[in-house]
């Protein structure tokens, strides 16, 4: 089946705009996880939504950054008055709660760029 | 708060030769799960492998095996006759309860470049 999909593949912005980065998780998983990854990092927590809620934003870095899910499907990540600082790949992740070890699958990132 | 350790920032393999991938981490949850997870230069973070802590067996799968020692904290990812297609970043991460819900907390990765 269809993995995990995010789009834009690639975001160029300039410092102070708004962005937003979407997420298509696997049909039938509940759980949808933000993290973002900086260069030569491993990724970080930002947000984890199970159904329409967002259950955790503790990873959120500031209020800049919001993200919905308002089906409990697709979810979108946003980001106001963009810094350079926030530039960075952004990785969607789902699961299946209950699945053998509420395993997180990927998709390929949006790649961030904040001139 | 939990804690993952990668401490080879890079490794290099000959081509059909094992290698392995060390992970330590740290954590007083006497429940907790660890996986490994391969990034190619596409970006992608694809799955690879899962231990659970309570699991009797180190887990493998195809040419990816898990030498999981939990005395020491450690969950070693072992490649066995690697391919070039091999190539890519690796991480080991640990799942992490929240209230609702776990994240991962991962290390800092490994570069593993396979020569033919």
């Amino acid at each position: 089946g269809a993995g995990v999909s995010q789009t834009p593949s690639n975001k160029v912005t300039e410092k102070g705009k708004y962005v937003e980065l979407r997420c298509d998780p696997i049909s039938g998983h509940t759980a949808l996880y933000w993290y973002r990854q900086s260069l030569g990092q491993g990724p970080e927590f930002l947000i984890y939504f199970q159904g329409t809620g967002a259950a955790d934003d503790s990873g959120l870095p500031n209020d800049r950054f919001f993200a919905v899910r308002p089906e409990g499907s697709v979810s979108t990540l946003k980001i106001q008055r963009t810094e350079r600082g926030d530039s960075a790949v952004y990785l969607c992740a789902s699961s299946f709660p209950g699945g053998v070890g509420d395993t997180q699958y990927f998709g390929p990132g949006t790649r961030l760029t904040v001139l | 708060a939990q804690k993952i350790t990668q401490t080879q920032p890079g490794m290099f393999v000959q081509e059909k030769e094992a290698v392995t991938l060390d992970c330590t981490y740290d954590t007083s949850d006497p429940s907790y799960g660890l996986f490994w997870y391969k990034q190619p230069s596409s970006g992608e973070m694809i799955f690879l492998i899962y231990q659970g802590s309570y699991d009797q067996q180190n887990a493998t799968e195809g040419r990816y095996s898990l030498n999981f020692q939990k005395a020491r904290k450690s969950a070693n990812l072992v490649i066995s006759a690697s391919q070039l297609g091999d190539s890519a970043m690796y991480f080991c991460a640990m799942r992490e309860a929240m209230e609702y819900g776990n994240k991962l907390v991962f290390g800092a990765g490994t570069i593993l470049r396979v020569k033919s």
